[in-house]
């Protein structure tokens, strides 16, 4: 069974502060990481990543995978008040090659900044 | 273009009655899943389906509940005589085509009495 841990499970920093966001994961023929922000209801979607070492930027939001240690960071720099969300990382399943939306979600971590 | 389109967004039923939530994925989506986030848990795949055929229902109770995505209207997520533990948040999601990529629906957030 798939599975993927996130830590922090909560964070509270103050505007300006940089954090720094883990996922770790355990697949069966891993294709790809997601993360999502989830604010009051939906997740909203931030980063796909496949292939290791390459940087996706988004803004102050970067993400980063090493598939050879099985984890991912999602770092935020210079955090506003509007940061503040669940953060979630999820991995999806892949059957005979062929991903698709059944993703197995971390538990999130809350992120709170403060002014 | 709207975004997944969940209603209603707050559902209260008492235990024994039936629940039926409501989703109009993305236009030009034809691919929709439901997720259940319970309280202090993350969301929890529940069943794939592709315009009138259920593809991957792993994630579904073995009972009480189903779902449909008709060729006309929106998917129905339906929950026959809820009980306490069904409170939670259903999420739906969409995508154009296969593909891991979601974009999720607001949610209905559930409570049985």
């Amino acid at each position: 069974e798939d599975k993927v841990v996130q830590s922090p499970l909560s964070l509270v920093v103050h505007e300006g502060d940089t954090v720094t966001l883990n996922c770790s994961y355990e697949v069966t023929n891993f294709r790809s990481l997601l993360w999502y922000k989830q604010e009051k209801k939906a997740p909203t979607f931030l980063f796909m990543l496949t292939s290791s070492g390459i940087e996706k930027k988004s803004g102050r939001l970067s993400s980063i995978l090493d598939k050879k240690e099985l984890f991912s960071i999602l770092n935020i720099t210079a955090t506003q008040t509007g940061d503040s969300a669940v953060y979630l990382c999820a991995v999806p399943f892949n059957f005979r090659g062929t991903s698709y939306g059944k993703l197995t979600f971390g538990q999130g971590t809350i992120l709170t900044v403060h002014p | 273009n709207a975004g997944v389109m969940q209603n209603p967004r707050h559902l209260v039923r008492r235990r024994g009655q039936e629940a039926r939530l409501r989703c109009s994925p993305m236009k030009g989506h034809s691919h929709v899943y439901w997720y259940r986030q319970l309280p202090e848990e993350g969301l929890k795949f529940m069943v794939y389906l592709q315009k009138e055929n259920i593809i991957d229902e792993s994630g579904m109770p073995k009972e009480r509940f189903s779902a449909e995505f008709p060729k006309e209207g929106p998917s129905i997520l339906r929950i026959q005589q809820v009980v306490r533990g069904d409170s939670a948040a259903y999420f739906c999601a969409s995508s154009p085509e296969l593909n891991e990529k979601l974009f999720f629906g607001s949610g209905t957030q559930l409570s049985v009495l």
